[in-house]
């Protein structure tokens, strides 16, 4: 099982332009995740899927939309990118129930300039 | 709405010695708890959970922590650190009921001095 895999693993942005980060897990989860990392801030969540079809909004939603039109697929979207979301992008899964962990992808480091 | 807060940003401990990184909660409902490293450049990966069974839970690589309802905390500890638990450990909480996501603390960074 390769697990969660997250492409890219790099990605350089003008400010402005769009792109989209996929996510895939072989695991057969339900529920997913997109977070972002910053220096000091911990992980942030920016929003999260309870199985296809379904999506909700994290902590911190505004710039970014997602999909998730297969289970095994979770698509996070920038619409028009930003200096501020420069960051490092972490994706996450887990089967569904509380006390289950979280299996979490490689990360994918966005720069925007 | 529950919260977590890890204190010290960064935690050096000489190699051999105790490693305690320390992490408060709060939760309005029994909480379950998660301990996760982050060794550089890499994803998260799971030390140990508490789920309201034994309030001393084991994990991997020597790590352990301990549930502490009275004092809202969730301390991790190891007797003794090796340099290869320099990383970063960021502690999380979530209810007992229901799926609400993970919420993280904001890490605290791990220096091990040979």
């Amino acid at each position: 099982n390769a697990g969660v895999t997250q492409t890219p693993k790099f990605r350089v942005l003008k400010t402005g332009q769009s792109m989209t980060l996929l996510c895939a897990q072989d695991m057969n989860h339900e529920y997913m995740y997109w977070y972002r990392q910053d220096p000091g801030m911990g992980l942030r969540l920016i929003h999260y899927s309870v199985g296809e079809g379904t999506t909700a909004k994290g902590e911190v939603p505004d710039g970014y939309n997602v999909s998730r039109l297969k289970k095994q697929n979770f698509l996070l979207g920038l619409e028009s990118a930003a200096p501020s979301q420069t960051s490092v992008y972490f994706c996450a899964s887990k089967q569904g129930g509380t006390a289950y962990e979280q299996y979490f992808g490689p990360g994918t480091r966005l720069t925007v300039t | 709405a529950q919260s977590v807060t890890q204190l010290g940003s960064h935690v050096s401990v000489s190699e051999g010695a105790l490693v305690l990184l320390r992490c408060n909660y709060s939760s309005s409902v029994p909480p379950y708890l998660f301990w996760y490293v982050q060794y550089p450049n890499q994803g998260l990966q799971l030390l140990l959970k508490y789920t309201s069974a034994a309030t001393l839970v084991k994990g991997i690589n020597g790590f352990e922590a301990e549930f502490k309802k009275s004092e809202t905390s969730f301390h991790l500890t190891k007797p003794s650190a090796h340099m290869s638990d320099a990383a970063e450990y960021f502690c999380a909480v979530t209810r007992g009921s229901g799926n609400t996501p993970l919420v993280f603390g904001k890490g605290t960074r791990l220096s091990v001095i040979a």
